[in-house]
């Protein structure tokens, strides 16, 4: 497609029910970043992978977070028994990486998944 | 650990320009990038700086001192379309990149 999907746009669900949010990146971008963004607030880095591997986990709240990427494309943000503090934007970015430098390898970023919990 | 810094709110007049400055505290450093979000969009890329320096491109450039931990976005030329929050992120060892809250712009006309 011609830019990072996500999907659904919107979801509300109630206290401890479990939640999959996706994510569609652009094709070709190998790199694919989870961020989580509460109302007025920056972005906060939930989890990184590269390729189908997840280097970098450090940003996941708790072990009620998980990821996969399956292929090298698409990702799931899985939020098991969700609470009310998980009510945020939940946003998606690719980025195109090659070779072991980093560069100027701007994210672009999906239009997110606004979650409510109830 | 990391911490970026920015202003949360600012005000300006159409026509007129406007500098958005952003302080950093990381890890390492491998670029800063500078965002634009509007309300309930996603974040848009408008530059990179890696060196030292100016970077410009049309209406908005961006500089960077490394040895300050510090750089700014400036818009010149106002326009309403460019209220908006305005993102500074860094990269620093790794590949994410760490955000700060946002400088929420406000255009008057």
């Amino acid at each position: 497609g011609a830019g990072v999907s996500q999907s659904p746009s919107n979801k509300v669900t109630e206290k401890g029910k479990d939640v999959e949010l996706r994510c569609d990146p652009i094709s070709g971008h190998t790199a694919l970043y989870w961020y989580r963004q509460s109302l007025g607030q920056g972005l906060e880095f939930l989890i990184y992978f590269q390729g189908n591997s997840a280097p970098d986990k450090s940003g996941l709240p708790s072990d009620r977070f998980s990821a996969e990427r399956t292929g090298g494309s698409v990702s799931t943000l899985t939020i098991q028994r969700t609470q009310q503090e998980d009510s945020a934007v939940y946003l998606c970015a690719s980025s195109y990486t090659s070779g072991r430098g980093l560069g100027s390898y701007e994210q672009y970023f999906g239009p997110g998944t606004r979650l409510t919990v109830t | 650990g990391q911490n970026i810094d920015q202003p949360t709110e600012m005000t300006a007049t159409e026509g007129a320009i406007v500098q958005i400055n952003c302080t950093y505290q990381t890890s390492g450093f491998n670029g800063l990038f500078w965002y634009q979000q509007h309300a309930g969009e996603a974040p848009t890329f408008l530059s990179y700086n890696v060196l030292d320096g100016l970077e410009e491109k049309g209406r908005f450039s961006s500089f960077l001192s490394r040895s300050k931990g510090y750089s700014y976005l400036l818009l010149k030329e106002l326009q309403m379309k460019d209220s908006a929050s305005y993102l500074c992120a860094v990269r620093g060892s790794a590949r994410q990149l760490t955000f700060g809250s946002g400088t929420q712009l406000t255009v008057l006309p």
